[in-house]
């Protein structure tokens, strides 16, 4: 099945810095890898996501890459402020058969320092 | 606020009990998904329905099930609960099974679910 690794596992950044993470996966069949943010008590929250037909995407200060080749893809949060303190997951699926389960990373803890 | 709702927010029972957890997708979704996170196994796919049937299955032990009714809601049922299954429980909807197209999921608040 499915494999997903995260790293960093925790990430202190400075308020205004760039913030980056990474996950691998193993199944060349998955083709969506999604980005979820989670904060205390909450579920988790789709921030952005990307298809395996496209290699880049953004979304104001958000944006991730993917690297197919490679089986990996990359978080990248710009100027970052003390509202994106959180724990980030990655995830990755493949549709068989109609069925639809996410894989996930074990999360990484952003924090912004002022 | 995704739109999915799920009930109980907060659940505390004994060893050997049994629970159901509720969830009501998104309005129009027809897939719902079930998902375990607990601090030592993270956050683990247990099972998709979709418009009432079940589409995949992950990590489910024998002990839990769901359905999916026809107004589309699930529900999770855990059996002679063990202290290990205290974790949250969060369920997920998306419109469409993925007919070849993997599908956005969005989560629900979550049941916080204590086996003491």
């Amino acid at each position: 099945g499915e494999n997903v690794e995260q790293h960093p596992s925790t990430l202190s950044v400075q308020e205004g810095d760039s913030a980056v993470i990474k996950c691998t996966y193993s199944d060349s069949a998955s083709n969506y890898f999604p980005w979820y943010k989670q904060e205390l008590g909450k579920g988790p929250q789709l921030i952005i996501d990307i298809r395996s037909n496209v290699g880049e995407k953004k979304d104001q200060r958000i944006a991730v890459t993917l690297n197919k080749t490679a089986k990996h893809f990359s978080l990248h949060i710009t100027e970052t402020q003390p509202e994106d303190s959180a724990v980030y997951f990655c995830a990755a699926s493949a549709n068989t058969g109609g069925g639809n389960k996410l894989t996930f990373g074990t999360g990484t803890q952003l924090k912004v320092e002022l | 606020d995704s739109g999915v709702t799920q009930t109980p927010k907060h659940l505390i029972t004994a060893t050997g009990q049994r629970v159901t957890l509720r969830c009501s997708p998104r309005s129009g979704d027809l897939s719902v998904y079930w998902y375990q996170q607990s601090l030592d196994q993270g956050l683990q796919f247990l099972i998709q329905y979709y418009n009432g049937e079940e589409r995949a299955k992950g990590n489910i032990l024998e002990r839990f099930s769901a359905q999916q009714f026809p107004d589309l809601h699930s529900e999770l049922n855990l059996s002679s609960l063990e202290l290990g299954d205290s974790a949250l429980y969060f369920c997920a909807s998306s419109p469409t099974p993925g007919q070849g197209v993997t599908d956005t999921q969005y989560f629900g608040p979550g049941t916080r679910l204590t086996v003491l």
